[in-house]
């Protein structure tokens, strides 16, 4: 079955450590993104990404970086950098980055990070 | 700045009544509106959409209303059933130089049976 796997489902980080979530698609589609669930904050961007080796800042993107080496993969490292990094961050992708008014996005199940 | 509002954190509705589910926006230029849920330590799914060229789209028990000229749309579930106690979220797309959903705040609905 086609979907988004993400892993781990729960990560625990000392503070000042780097992470990585990883995010895998075998939808074929073009476009991936990461947000990042607060309470009462809804979904903000963290980076996005249209088309391989190619990815943009969203809204939240300090302490945060980002590859896209490969179509199906778009890994998240949280970096020591990030202030308050303890939050549920999900991995979302659309068919085109350009055509997301026709099919919205495909959500994978989350990442529950937490800083101890 | 949010551009995609949804004002009530919570709602709780009695199983088998209507629920309504308010969105405001403010970028006028946004083209299509869409609805999620999400349950607790899941993804949002996806579960209607609507195009700006419409004022209404119909699946089920779930109907989107859209008033351009008031930048406010509403999901209506009828009836409503205990296991659509989730969070909805509104999103928004087709702001110009925007190739992402813009997303509101959410509203965590409870059916009570």
């Amino acid at each position: 079955d086609g979907g988004i796997t993400q892993s781990p489902k729960y990560l625990f980080r000392k503070e000042g450590q780097n992470v990585t979530l990883s995010c895998e698609q075998n939808l074929n589609h073009d476009a991936m993104y990461w947000y990042r669930q607060d309470p009462g904050q809804g979904l903000r961007l963290i980076y996005y990404s249209q088309i391989v080796n190619d990815f943009q800042k969203g809204d939240i993107a300090e302490g945060y970086s980002v590859s896209r080496e490969k179509k199906e993969s778009f890994p998240l490292t949280v970096t020591s950098a990030q202030k308050n990094p303890t939050a549920f961050y999900l991995c979302a992708s659309s068919i085109s980055g350009q055509g997301i008014s026709n099919y919205g996005y495909t959500f994978g199940s989350g990442t529950r990070l937490t800083v101890v | 700045d949010q551009q995609v509002k949804q004002n009530s954190p919570s709602l709780s509705v009695q199983e088998g009544r209507i629920s309504i589910l308010n969105c405001d926006y403010t970028n006028s230029m946004f083209d299509y509106f869409l609805w999620y849920k999400k349950y607790p330590a899941e993804g949002p799914t996806f579960l209607i959409s609507i195009s700006s060229i419409k004022d209404k789209n119909e699946d089920g028990r779930f109907t989107v209303f859209l008033n351009k000229s008031a930048k406010h749309l509403s999901l209506h579930i009828v009836p409503s059933q205990p296991g659509d106690s989730a969070v909805y979220f509104c999103a928004a797309a087709g702001a110009p130089g925007a190739n992402n959903l813009f997303f509101g705040t959410g509203t965590r609905l409870t059916v009570i049976p």
